[in-house]
């Protein structure tokens, strides 16, 4: 398994600013994702996040918008740039092991309000 | 891409009481995981069943893949069983996204 920790836990934001959510892994894994949950919903993929290459983002999410970085195998952070009340939202970051079987295992989330 | 409907959308029963959540998956899968989320928003793993049955406790879970489907057992349950529960798959082992269904939102009263 992985322990996985998240921070912020959550945040309220005021329009137009920036947030950058942070994820930090017990163990060195080659693949996290970043997933956003709205209200009610279920969980989406934002992106796929490699160490030492570009994150690959889904159809619908711009790397403008939410921009990634992974500079080592246990470290990533997602920022949710020019924040709209839209985009609250719980944020989730997960890693899969590098191992058969391929478990992903989740954070505890950021939970997100946009005013 | 694979589709994943999960019934019944909506679940509220007497603690004590035994509960099935069905997840019916539209392609074949190399990964299939159960999840819990509680009130707080944390999404905790219950299952990582790509074929036959595990149990854990109170819960169970089978999954038949020649017939696409996944079965969650809840028994005797408790409060502290409420959220929403997930199933997720994956098509490909490795680097491949796990997709969602909409979840079975649980809800036991005391």
């Amino acid at each position: 398994s992985a322990v996985i920790s998240q921070k912020p836990s959550r945040d309220i934001c005021q329009r137009g600013t920036s947030l950058t959510i942070q994820c930090q892994v017990d163990s060195q894994v080659t693949m996290m994702f970043w997933y956003r949950q709205q209200p009610g919903q279920s969980l989406t993929l934002i992106a796929t996040a490699n160490q030492g290459s570009e994150a690959t983002y889904e159809s619908g999410f711009v790397i403008d918008k939410f921009p990634i970085s992974r500079p080592n195998l246990t470290f990533s952070t997602l920022t949710v740039s020019n924040m709209s009340p839209e985009d609250s939202s719980i944020y989730l970051c997960s890693v899969e092991t590098d191992r058969a079987p391929y478990i992903q295992y989740f954070g505890a989330g950021t939970r997100l309000s946009v005013l | 891409g694979i589709q994943v409907e999960q019934s019944p959308p909506d679940l509220i029963l007497q603690e004590g009481a035994n509960s099935t959540l069905r997840c019916n998956f539209s392609d074949s899968v190399n990964n299939l995981q159960w999840f819990h989320q509680n009130p707080w928003g944390q999404l905790i793993n219950l299952f990582y069943i790509p074929s036959g049955t595990k149990q854990n406790g109170r819960l169970s879970a089978t999954t038949v893949a020649t017939e696409r489907y996944s079965l969650l057992y809840i028994s005797s349950s408790q409060t502290t069983d409420s959220g929403v529960y997930f199933c997720a798959v994956q098509t490909q082992g490795g680097s491949e996204k796990l997709v969602f269904g909409k979840g079975t939102k649980l809800t036991v009263n005391p």
